[in-house]
């Protein structure tokens, strides 16, 4: 399994972009890469998902280089409501590879300042 | 979208008692189910993988004599913790996909147990 790292925590400020990258160096050649989003004493949200280049839906940008050895998360002006933990996970939901077994990494938890 | 829900949201039981967690997908079939449990200020750790009507594959760690799960249609699985104690207390999370192409988990909103 492709195990992730991101950043503990990061801080911003509203109307402000903040971008999140996850490092994944061991990546395989049918992983995805999918972004949740967590608030407290809820199940987490899917934001995005990618394979390669550049990924945008209503919420997020993903961007992810031709190595695939990272991704970054994109948030265009957040808002105090994006404060939330944010979490990166690689993996094939295709289930091709065999069984699809998503694993959490620590996540990052955003802190949207006024 | 795809809903997923989970009864009870919470519970709080007496130490030795079971309690039982119900996932249900309310709009599409669930080929599989995962079941999670985060503490406090951690991420979420697998527990098991469940499929419809076959056993449920756990993770390491996790004694399935005391967290029991059964997925006996595709629309639902339950999680139940046996003769629980005051560790057991933490936020179980559901999820639920299918498997048609590239599949997104769709989470539950949690249940937390406290066991008293």
């Amino acid at each position: 399994l492709a195990k992730t790292t991101q950043p503990i925590s990061m801080d911003s400020y509203e109307g402000q972009e903040v971008n999140i990258t996850c490092s994944h160096n061991n990546i395989a050649t049918n992983d995805y890469i999918t972004w949740y989003q967590q608030f407290p004493s809820q199940g987490p949200r899917f934001i995005i998902q990618g394979y390669k280049t550049k990924v945008t839906n209503e919420v997020a940008s993903l961007f992810i280089p031709a190595d695939r050895k990272s991704s970054t998360l994109s948030l265009p002006r957040v808002s105090l409501s994006d404060t939330a933990v944010y979490y990166c996970l690689v993996g094939d939901p295709t289930g091709a590879g065999g069984s699809y077994i998503p694993t959490f990494g620590r996540g990052t938890s955003l802190i949207v300042h006024p | 979208g795809a809903v997923v829900s989970q009864h009870p949201s919470w519970v709080i039981c007496k130490s030795g008692t079971s309690v039982k967690i119900e996932c249900r997908s309310l709009d599409f079939q669930a080929t599989t189910m995962f079941w999670y449990r985060q503490f406090p200020k951690q991420s979420l750790m697998l527990m098991a993988t469940s499929n419809e009507g076959s056993k449920a594959t756990y993770e390491q760690g996790v004694e399935k004599d005391k967290f029991l799960i059964n997925h006996a249609s595709l629309t639902l699985s339950t999680l139940t913790v046996t003769s629980a104690h005051p560790e057991d207390s933490s936020f179980y999370i559901c999820s639920a996909s299918w498997r048609e192409g590239l599949n997104e988990q769709f989470f539950g909103p949690g249940t937390r147990l406290t066991v008293l």
